[in-house]
């Protein structure tokens, strides 16, 4: 399966700031995820992040909150904007290839904590 | 009613029991199934899939699988402190394409 490195693998940040989380594969992925995971919950997808256009997200979810770019099929970045301690969450990067039947596989996380 | 439902849990075995996860789906279409491990402040890792009705082993997880019950379970055969984890079910719907719903997890513990 495919390595998937994400970055940071943590941070505290201060409410009202802002922080890109980057999620990159070591091979080309059709499809890339975002999920969030709050503490003892299971994972709830974000958005999915598409090549060359805009994110798809989920409703509750929206572009202004978690604006993610796709530049490529190796990598795509998600953005916590405008935090507040109810974004302290892990945010999980996942991909799957091409074949729909195949399992997706996980970065290792970045665990937010907000302040 | 949930998309995908576990009990929570926490399930508790002793070292060397079989112990058994079960998950009932609602969409009668999904092709897909899938059982990750997630250890406490790790992400979730693939333990199994299963496309077709019946049973699927790989060492000592067995997946089972049964459509028309909408049913999916994983058993962990000669249970060990080591799989002591979050077991999350997960289905790809018929219609979602690549997305993937997954469960809330079931908690096991396996006692030494």
């Amino acid at each position: 399966s495919a390595v998937i490195s994400q970055k940071p693998s943590r941070d505290i940040c201060q409410r009202g700031t802002s922080l890109t989380i980057q999620c990159q594969v070591d091979s080309q992925v059709t499809m890339m995820f975002w999920y969030r995971q709050q503490p003892g919950q299971s994972l709830t997808l974000i958005a999915t992040a598409n090549q060359g256009s805009e994110a798809t997200y989920e409703s509750g979810f929206v572009i202004d909150k978690f604006p993610i770019s796709r530049p490529n099929l190796t990598f795509s970045t998600l953005t916590v904007s405008n935090m507040s301690p109810e974004d302290s969450s892990i945010y999980l990067c996942s991909v799957a290839p091409t074949d729909s039947n195949q399992p997706q596989h996980f970065g290792d996380g970045t665990r937010l904590s907000i302040l | 009613q949930k998309e995908v439902e576990q009990n929570s849990g926490p399930l508790s075995v002793p070292e060397g029991a079989i112990a058994s996860l079960n998950c009932t789906y609602s969409d009668r279409g999904s092709q897909s199934f899938f059982w990750y491990r997630q250890y406490s402040g790790k992400s979730p890792e693939l333990i199994m899939f299963i496309y077709s009705n019946g049973d699927k082993e790989d060492g000592r997880f067995t997946a089972q699988l049964n459509k028309a019950s909408q049913y999916v379970s994983l058993l962990i055969r000669d249970s060990q402190p080591s799989d002591s984890a979050t077991y999350l079910c997960a289905v790809r719907p018929q219609a979602g394409g690549f997305k993937t719903i997954f469960g809330a997890g079931t908690r096991l513990f396996v006692k030494a």
